[in-house]
């Protein structure tokens, strides 16, 4: 089984400052690495992913993040943020191999409050 | 892009109804798709897996005879909450895998509440 802990429940950040969310992780075996964006009353689009290759990820919306496998970490970054950016991000796993690399786990979410 | 799609939207039952949601893959056949329910401020919590062609797989501790997913054809699976309390209003939230680059596409999400 695996499970995501995203360390920060808000981050609040003023415009055009850089933000990192934090996610760490556990599982047995080898995962995928997911970081979603909830905006409110909506569903979930992708961020990006990590899947193999190399451990730092370009996203959309200028947002990357980078695998840490030592560390167990998948953060999410970017620069400078802007007002759109406020929303849910969701870190989520998913085991590598048969049946179940679709079934993701998520962690309980960051809220990103971005103020003028 | 791959989209995928929920409906209703929202919906509003009476205490003891049932309610069906559906959510259908746009322009890609899905094998399997995957519900979730999400409670206010929080995560998402993996229900089942839909299978076409087969029974549903569910998590430990959600009820079947009360969750009935039914994935009828590779673009369509539904659920269906059955005798629904106010303890069942949420955000259901469904997705759906293309197959490949191990991307999961998610449904915008079904308001339900029972009154």
């Amino acid at each position: 089984a695996q499970s995501v802990t995203q360390l920060d429940s808000q981050v609040p950040v003023f415009e055009e400052a850089p933000v990192e969310l934090r996610c760490n992780y556990s599982s047995s075996v080898s995962v995928y690495l997911f970081w979603y964006v909830q905006y409110p009353n909506q569903g979930l689009q992708l961020l990006l992913k990590y899947l193999s290759g190399s451990t730092l990820v370009k996203g959309i919306n200028g947002f990357e993040a980078e695998f840490n496998k030592s560390q167990t970490s998948f953060h999410l970054r970017k620069p400078s943020v802007h007002i759109s950016d406020t929303a849910e991000y969701f870190c989520a796993v998913s085991a590598v191999g048969g049946g179940s690399n679709y079934k993701l786990t998520f962690g309980k979410g960051t809220l990103l409050t971005v103020n003028p | 892009g791959a989209v995928v799609s929920q409906h209703p939207s929202r919906v509003i039952c009476k205490s003891g109804t049932s309610v069906k949601i559906e959510c259908r893959s746009l322009d890609f056949q899905a094998t399997t798709m995957f519900w979730y329910r999400q409670f206010p401020k929080q995560s998402l919590m993996l229900m089942a897996t839909s299978n076409e062609g087969s029974k549903a797989t569910y998590e430990q501790g959600v009820e079947k005879d009360k969750f009935l997913i039914n994935h009828a054809s590779l673009t369509l699976s539904t659920l269906t909450v059955t005798s629904a309390h106010p303890e069942d209003s949420s955000f259901y939230i469904c997705s759906a895998s293309k197959g490949s680059g191990n991307t999961i596409y998610f449904g915008e999400g079904s308001w339900l509440t029972v009154v």
